[in-house]
């Protein structure tokens, strides 16, 4: 079984400051793990993966993220957000080696303000 | 490539009517899948397939039904429709095995309420 948490249903950040979107991981085989972004009223399109190869992984957007296994993270974050960064990220979990199937937390919102 | 489509974008229903979600994908992916999404839930699977003539069923499969005839095509059934089915629906593809494992490529969605 395989679960993922993300802590903060909501972040707020100020234009050109850090952003840093949480997330954990249940897994048990070694996970893939991915984070994605929603805009309003759009699907859902990849920013970056993890699949056992380098653990700091970067995106698309200036994002990257970290996978850490003795904390269970894999945690987001971009050194300089920009208004257009204002979305809804989801982190999910997969079984690894060919397993499809994807177990989405629950997401959080990103605000972006001036 | 179109990619991943999905019709229609938005639907309204009454208790009790049936109606198919379309979704289709040009990228010759053998995994295919439904997710709903509810606010403060994230996505959860309805139904996935693994191939045409396979299907299994995701964490949210009562109301619904699927089949696939073929690798482009994964229709997903609402039986009889129920106020709890009011959601919006992603369908999602991918390839099985080699580097682009587990990358699934979603479609627009479709915004479904039921009265």
């Amino acid at each position: 079984a395989q679960s993922v948490t993300q802590l903060g249903s909501h972040v707020s950040v100020s234009e050109g400051a850090l952003v840093l979107l949480r997330c954990n991981y249940s897994s048990s085989v070694p996970p893939y793990l991915f984070w994605y972004v929603q805009y309003p009223n759009q699907g859902l399109q990849l920013l970056l993966k993890y699949t056992s190869a380098a653990t700091l992984v970067k995106g698309i957007n200036g994002f990257e993220a970290e996978f850490k296994k003795s904390e269970t993270s894999f945690h987001l974050t971009k050194p300089s957000a920009h208004m257009s960064d204002a979305a809804e990220y989801f982190c999910a979990v997969s079984g690894g080696g060919g397993g499809n199937k994807l177990t989405f937390g629950t997401g959080t919102q990103l605000k972006v303000e001036l | 490539n179109a990619g991943v489509t999905q019709t229609p974008k938005f639907q309204v229903l009454k208790t009790g009517q049936s109606m198919t979600l379309q979704c289709a994908q040009d990228m010759n992916h053998e995994y295919m899948s439904w997710y709903r999404q509810d606010p403060g839930m994230g996505l959860r699977l309805i139904h996935y397939s693994v191939g045409a003539g396979i299907t299994d069923q995701g964490e949210v499969p009562n109301g619904y039904n699927v089949s696939r005839s073929t690798t482009e095509d994964f229709p997903l059934r609402l039986l009889s429709a129920a106020p709890s089915q009011t959601s919006v629906y992603f369908c999602a593809s991918s390839y099985v095995g080699g580097k682009n494992t587990d990358t699934q490529y979603f479609g627009p969605g479709t915004r479904l309420t039921v009265l």
